[in-house]
């Protein structure tokens, strides 16, 4: 059974508008979410997080909003640029510091159009 | 620059080899781990280490072992490579803390014939 899903396999949207991309999750004993951003051919590489504790985390263009009664997150990006094309994945973690493995949802493939 | 280091980008075995991933980490990182990526499946966790000669079991450990002599080095052994085993193959490590996120390597494409 997924705890981590990720709904939409892709998303469009064009350049200069925001972006948002969801995450749903079944385990209430995660308290740690994560967002990673991966090119094709490369690494995943570490986006933004945010702790059960707090519902929103900012970062520049990304922010990352927690809703834990709906155990639902979303990563907003804006304004969208063309580099921000590539496969988002949620991350979440049921113990701090995540010793024990992250769980990934399958990703959501972002095309920005110009 | 910090980095986590797969020894190989691609790579092809026949069915039936006995198949050796690297990975080596220069941050001092306590955790350790293997991941394989799938077409719509996402990434899913093969095996953690939190220690020098630890090990855990993720997700799908089945037809995988690993080992991990020294704090920087863990390494994913397929005994018997099987075609089931084409993936992509992503190492990352971590320190143990709520702050920290995982710093991943590029990945090895591992294809079995």
């Amino acid at each position: 059974d997924q705890q981590v899903k990720q709904n939409s396999p892709s998303l469009s949207v064009q350049e200069g508008r925001i972006s948002i991309l969801n995450c749903d999750y079944t385990n209430s004993m995660f308290d740690y979410f994560l967002w990673y951003k991966k090119y094709p051919a490369e690494g995943p590489t570490f986006l933004i997080s945010i702790s059960s504790i707090k519902d929103k985390n900012e970062d520049g263009r990304f922010t990352v909003f927690l809703n834990k009664s709906a155990k639902h997150l979303s990563l907003h990006i804006v304004p969208s640029q063309p580099g921000d094309s590539a496969v988002y994945f949620c991350a979440a973690s049921s113990r701090t510091g995540g010793a024990d493995g992250l769980t990934f949802g399958k990703g959501t493939h972002l095309i920005i159009q110009p | 620059d910090v980095k986590v280091t797969q020894s190989s980008r691609y790579l092809v075995k026949r069915t039936g080899e006995k198949v050796f991933l690297e990975c080596v980490q220069d941050m001092d990182h306590e955790n350790m781990f293997w991941y394989r990526q799938d077409p719509g499946l996402g990434l899913r966790l093969i095996y953690f280490s939190y220690d020098v000669k630890m090990k855990e079991k993720g997700d799908i450990p089945e037809g995988y072992s690993v080992s991990r002599e020294k704090k920087e080095r863990f390494s994913l052994i397929l005994e018997s490579a099987s075609t089931n085993q084409t993936s992509m193959y992503l190492c990352a490590s971590s320190f143990t803390g709520v702050d920290y996120g995982y710093t991943f390597g590029s990945g090895t494409r591992l294809t079995v014939v």
